[in-house]
C-alpha cells in the first residue's frame, strides 16, 4: 500500500503571500494517477490538480502542481481569501487508492 | 457538467447495514469509474470503494467484508451497502465521478450517524 504524506500539517500565510504544500509517497508512483483536492468547511472536496500538474476546470493559474515520482507539490501563488482551505493529495492506482492526511492553510 | 446526490437514512442503528443512493443526472452512469468516499467528522478523507460500468468492482481492504456498492443503469444510480454499521462508521459520505484519474466530481455529501 503507497502512503501518502503531507506537510506541513498547518500553513499559516496572508492573502497575496505564496503557499508550497507537499506531497510525498512511500515508493514511486505514476505522475498521471496523482491529484490535489481543495475542502472548505462544510463542503465537498474539489479537484484542483489531476495528473499531478493539469489544472481542472475553473481552477484559477495561480494553482499549479508539479513533481514525480515520490514527490509532488502544489504550490498556490498570490493567496486569495477563498483559497484558504485544507488542501488533500490522493494517488490512484491500479487497486487502491489513497488520500495524504490533509494540509490546511490558514490565514496568518 | 455531472452532477450527483446521495440520498438515504442519516441515522443508523449499530449492526444494521447503511444504505446509500447516489443519483447522477447530466451524464450517463455507463461510463466512467464511480466511487464512495468517506470522512468521518474532523478527520481526513477514506476511500470506499469504486465501480465500473462492466459492474468490476473494488473495496477499501479495511472495509471489504461489509461493502456492496453496485450500478443500477436503468435509474444512472449507483449504490453503497455498509453492513455491521458501528459508531466508527459515523461519517459524511461522498459519492464521485472518477475521470483521468481523479475524482472530478463530487455529490454534496450526507452525514450518516450510526447511534441506537
Amino acid at each position: 500500500e503507497i502512503v501518502l504524506t503531507q506537510s506541513p500539517g498547518t500553513l499559516s500565510l496572508s492573502p497575496g503571500e505564496s503557499a508550497t504544500l507537499s506531497c510525498r509517497a512511500s515508493q514511486s508512483v505514476s505522475s498521471t494517477s496523482l491529484a490535489w483536492y481543495q475542502q472548505k468547511p462544510g463542503q465537498a472536496p474539489r479537484l484542483v490538480i489531476y495528473g499531478a500538474s493539469t489544472r481542472a476546470t475553473g481552477i484559477p493559474d495561480r494553482f499549479s502542481g508539479s513533481g514525480s515520482g515520490t514527490d509532488f507539490t502544489l504550490t498556490i501563488s498570490r493567496l486569495e481569501p477563498e483559497d484558504f482551505a485544507v488542501y488533500y493529495c490522493q494517488h490512484f492506482g491500479s487497486s487502491l487508492w489513497t488520500f495524504g492526511q490533509g494540509t490546511k492553510v490558514e490565514i496568518k | 457538467q455531472v452532477q450527483l446526490q446521495e440520498s438515504g437514512p442519516g441515522l443508523v442503528k449499530p449492526s444494521e447495514t447503511l444504505s446509500l443512493t447516489c443519483t447522477v443526472s447530466g451524464g450517463s452512469i455507463s461510463n466512467y469509474y464511480w466511487s464512495w468516499i468517506r470522512q468521518a467528522p474532523g478527520k481526513g478523507l477514506e476511500c470506499i470503494g469504486y465501480i465500473y460500468n462492466t459492474g468490476s468492482t473494488y473495496y477499501n481492504p479495511s472495509l471489504k467484508s461489509r461493502v456492496t456498492i453496485s450500478l443500477d443503469t436503468s435509474k444512472n444510480q449507483f449504490s453503497l451497502k455498509l453492513s455491521s454499521v458501528t459508531a466508527a462508521d459515523t461519517a459524511v459520505y461522498y459519492c464521485g465521478r472518477v475521470g483521468d484519474y481523479a475524482l472530478k466530481d463530487w455529490g454534496q455529501g450526507t452525514l450518516v450517524t450510526v447511534s441506537s
